[in-house]
């Protein structure tokens, strides 16, 4: 069965510091795992997109995110948090049985001035 | 870039009515999703279609319906509504296949008097 887990519902980073979002996922299969941001009143917008090729995935706005199979994650991180970061940021992995997308239960991301 | 649009920002209806969320998508899409928004229980899929005049149950598929009559198109009707449905509506599509990753549009945020 696939679930995808985000383990910080809130996340409050000082402006210019690392940023780290992190999620776990399950899968009976080789999945496809994405990251979305979500500002207020809008809808979800992709970052980047783990599809089997290279493990080190680069997205906009800065943001990259590494898959590891072996602890089944694949967390989102950027060097340097900047005020329009600040949104919510979803984890989201599909597999190759079907149309069906996972969704993790979102992380609030803060950016302190 | 694809674009996602959804007829109505805000809407607000009374209990009993008959209400329709329009979703249009322009990239010729196969599959086409709506999901509801609720704080703290993340996005939950309603239903789905991956070709015209199909339709599949998500999770949460009580209380509403679904027609895609074509391709671009996709409504989602309330066919009595309550006061429990009040709730963020979003729109995706996607391409076909498990590594295609969705396109949002910016919501619906309906409320039910």
């Amino acid at each position: 069965a696939q679930s995808v887990t985000q383990l910080d519902s809130h996340v409050s980073v000082s402006e210019g510091t690392p940023v780290l979002l992190r999620c776990n996922y399950s899968s009976s299969y080789s999945p496809s795992l994405f990251w979305y941001v979500q500002h207020p009143n809008k809808g979800l917008q992709l970052l980047l997109k783990y599809t089997s090729a290279a493990t080190l995935v680069k997205g906009i706005n800065g943001f990259e995110a590494e898959f590891k199979k072996s602890e089944t994650s694949f967390h989102l991180t950027k060097p340097s948090a900047h005020m329009s970061d600040a949104a919510e940021y979803f984890c989201v992995v599909s597999e190759n049985t079907g149309n069906q997308f996972y969704f993790g239960t979102g992380t609030s991301l803060t950016v302190i001035p | 870039d694809v674009k996602v649009t959804q007829s109505s920002r805000y809407l607000v209806k009374r209990t009993g009515e008959k209400v329709f969320l329009e979703c249009v998508q322009d990239m010729d899409h196969e599959n086409m999703f709506w999901y509801r928004q609720d704080p703290g229980l993340g996005l939950r899929l309603i239903y789905f279609s991956y070709d015209v005049k199909m339709k599949e149950k998500g999770d949460i598929p009580e209380g509403y319906s679904v027609s895609r009559e074509k391709k671009e198109r996709f409504s989602l009707i309330l066919e009595s509504a309550s006061t429990n449905q009040t709730s963020m509506y979003l729109c995706a599509s996607s391409s076909e296949g498990y590594n295609q990753p969705q396109h949002f549009g910016d919501g619906t945020r309906l409320s039910i008097l």
